[in-house]
């Protein structure tokens, strides 16, 4: 949807390996966002990017890992996957246009730590 | 950014109109208010915004109080596909950590 795409879709991987989820934008955007959602917590976010090799820390980045090397993709990476990790991820891009800054979401990933 | 409140639940009967208000009190003058919603499993989809006028799309109806503490959503012809989290928040130009809260859960039913 309006550019934004993440991959996997699922993933099932076990406790302690490294695994990095992927979202990748066509709109040139400049800020873009790691969320998690589990139950009873609604919409977290772990870590944000506002350019290239530029980014920051969000509410729930203990154990994760970002990068973006390139304008259209914003990585990321847990280093060693731990059960209380097993969420549903997603990746958003903030528009930036003279009347509306809202954002757009990816379809998300499905993590499953086992 | 501006605190918004909203119920936690609300139902509607399939074909009424779906009202979902939001309690913006502490809004600036520069934020707009916008309404994204949920569906199961998927990620937030955006469905309107303004800033101070009443808003119509293809989706839904944005009210906003002319004092712009409070705004409400509306569904025209509310329908069971309309059943999902609605998330009610305030952003500016230099809004660049959103927060979505609980958002209002409503559920359609025939």
């Amino acid at each position: 949807d309006a550019g934004i795409t993440q991959s996997p879709r699922h993933k099932v991987t076990e406790t302690g390996t490294p695994v990095t989820l992927r979202c990748h934008q066509t709109e040139n955007h400049r800020y873009m966002y790691w969320y998690r959602q589990d139950p009873g917590h609604g919409l977290r976010l772990i870590h944000y990017s506002y350019g290239v090799k530029d980014t920051d820390k969000g509410e729930v980045s203990d154990g994760y890992s970002v990068s973006r090397s390139k304008t259209e993709d914003f990585l990321l990476t847990l280093e060693s996957a731990t059960s209380s990790q097993t969420s549903v991820y997603f990746c958003a891009i903030r528009r930036d246009t003279a009347t509306n800054y809202g954002y757009t979401f990816g379809s998300g990933t499905r993590l499953t730590v086992v | 950014d501006a605190k918004t409140t909203q119920p936690p639940s609300m139902d509607c009967a399939e074909g009424r109109a779906a009202n979902l208000p939001c309690n913006h009190s502490t809004i600036s003058g520069n934020e707009y208010v916008y309404w994204y919603r949920q569906i199961h499993s998927q990620g937030p989809q955006y469905i309107i915004h303004g800033l101070k006028n009443n808003e119509t799309n293809e989706m839904a109806s944005l009210i906003i109080t002319e004092d712009r503490k409070s705004s409400t959503l509306i569904l025209p012809h509310a329908t069971l596909r309309d059943t999902a989290v609605y998330y009610c928040i305030v952003l500016t130009g230099g809004s660049y950590i959103p927060t979505f809260g609980r958002g209002t859960s409503l559920i359609v039913h025939p």
